[in-house]
């Protein structure tokens, strides 16, 4: 069964960059997409990116001149930057493994780390 | 559009039939996928792909598409069912993905 653990800072400055890892275990970055969703407090789910196993990302439109999401296939894990941080930027951010690359008719996150709250403040 | 709408809030009595829906012109073309959240948690997908119940999931729950609009039913709601409830597919043009904005089911 595979697991993601998520790890990195939680409380950054407006303008600087945030930077988080996720660890997948019990199973392999090659045949699926791997994502991240945010949600600030009291809100709506938001869709940041998601990468294959070759490294080919897709940026939500809204956040894409901010944001780099990374695999290292050596350590079987998944990276997000977001630059420029600003309040609204304030969220819980998740990674999720997303749909098999193969599969063309739709999408779904299964399953999802369990969360970080990051926190932009001055 | 590239938007999936979601009725904010939906009560049902315990026992009861339930259905949530999320309207999109990209449901035309893609399946919803959907996310059950409790507070404090992350959310668990309850159906995915075609229609698809995951494992671990009671049979109540159930998915389904017409047009532009997906539903999901939970037949006999519970107690432990209330939560709030997103979909998720991909926008019209099929690159990216979106969520809708959730619906806070509450149960009598």
């Amino acid at each position: 069964q595979v697991q993601l653990q998520q790890w990195g800072a939680g409380l950054l400055k407006p303008s600087e960059t945030l930077s988080l890892t996720c660890g997948i275990y019990g199973g392999s970055l090659s045949g699926y997409y791997w994502n991240w969703i945010r949600q600030p407090p009291g809100k709506g789910l938001e869709w940041i990116g998601e990468v294959d196993y070759s490294g080919s990302a897709n940026y939500n439109p809204s956040l894409k001149s901010r944001v780099t999401i990374s695999v290292d296939t050596s350590k079987n894990q998944l990276s997000l930057k977001v630059r420029s941080l600003i309040a609204a930027d304030t969220a819980v951010y998740f990674c999720a493994r997303g749909r098999p690359t193969i599969v063309s008719y739709g999408n779904w996150f299964d399953p999802w780390g369990q969360g970080a709250l990051v926190t932009v403040s001055s | 559009s590239s938007e999936l709408t979601q009725d904010p809030a939906v009560s049902v009595a315990l026992g009861q039939t339930v259905r949530i829906t999320c309207q999109g012109d990209s449901l035309r073309s893609y399946y919803a996928s959907w996310y059950q959240q409790k507070p404090g948690q992350a959310p668990v997908v309850v159906v995915s792909g075609k229609n698809i119940r995951p494992s671990g999931i009671p049979d109540r729950f159930s998915g389904s598409r017409s047009g532009n609009t997906a539903s999901l039913t939970i037949t006999g709601t519970q107690a432990e069912d209330e939560a709030d409830y997103y979909c998720n597919s991909r926008d019209s043009s099929g690159n990216h993905l979106l969520f809708g904005g959730g619906t806070k089911l509450t149960v009598l």
